[in-house]
């Protein structure tokens, strides 16, 4: 089965804390995404990456920053969380062949920052 | 840029009832469309997806969707729903950006309740 694995469902953080959310894949694929969601807005991809060390910004890059030294792991960093940071934050790798492939899921880490 | 619109936040239905949910697209290419569902504190699932084979496509748990090139929409809809079909339901357009990125740009959601 496919699986695509938060660290973390339910984090609280401070203000200006440096906070880390991990994801991991199981299937040794090259394209993996951070979205963040929030009510009436939909998802927002954050950062997507589609190799080890590669990366490029999405829509909403501002206030965070990625890592992937392996293909497995993709990391999303705050470097100093804010309030407008609450939100829930979605890992996704793409799966299946070619330019019809979908995103797959994890189930999302819930961050509140006080 | 690619994106899409999803008509109506929140679509209210009797069991056994019609769902029909909206999705309309904007794309200067043949575009690929996916469904998605969401269930409460879960993420994404995959509901079915369009990708130019075949236009009234089938997915899982009963829906299913039609590609209107002309309407530039892509509609999902399910005969009867079930209780269980209550969910958040995100409508995603890929965006074309060449090479190898395969980026979903999404719709803000449609949450489907369902009445006994």
């Amino acid at each position: 089965d496919v699986k695509v694995t938060q660290s973390s469902r339910y984090l609280v953080k401070r203000t200006g804390e440096k906070v880390f959310l991990e994801c991991v894949q199981d299937m040794d694929h090259e394209n993996m995404f951070w979205y963040r969601q929030d009510p009436g807005l939909g998802l927002r991809l954050i950062y997507f990456s589609y190799d080890v060390k590669m990366k490029e910004k999405g829509d909403i890059p501002e206030g965070y920053s990625v890592s992937r030294e392996k293909k497995e792991r993709f990391s999303l960093i705050l470097e100093s969380a804010s309030t407008n940071q609450t939100s829930m934050y979605l890992c996704a790798h793409r799966v299946g062949q070619g330019r019809t492939g979908e995103l797959f899921f994890g189930e999302g880490s819930r961050l509140t920052v006080l | 840029a690619q994106s899409v619109t999803q008509l109506g936040s929140h679509v209210s239905v009797s069991e056994g009832a019609l769902v029909l949910l909206r999705c309309n697209y904007s794309s200067s290419v043949p575009p690929y469309l996916f469904w998605y569902v969401q269930y409460p504190n879960q993420g994404l699932q995959l509901l079915l997806k369009y990708t130019s084979a075949a236009t009234l496509v089938k997915g899982i748990n009963g829906f299913e969707a039609e590609f209107k090139k002309s309407e530039t929409s892509f509609h999902l809809t399910k005969p009867s729903a079930h209780m269980s079909d209550a969910a958040e339901y995100f409508c995603a357009v890929r965006v074309n950006s060449g090479g190898s990125n395969y980026k979903l740009t999404f719709g803000k959601g449609t949450l489907l309740t369902v009445n006994p």
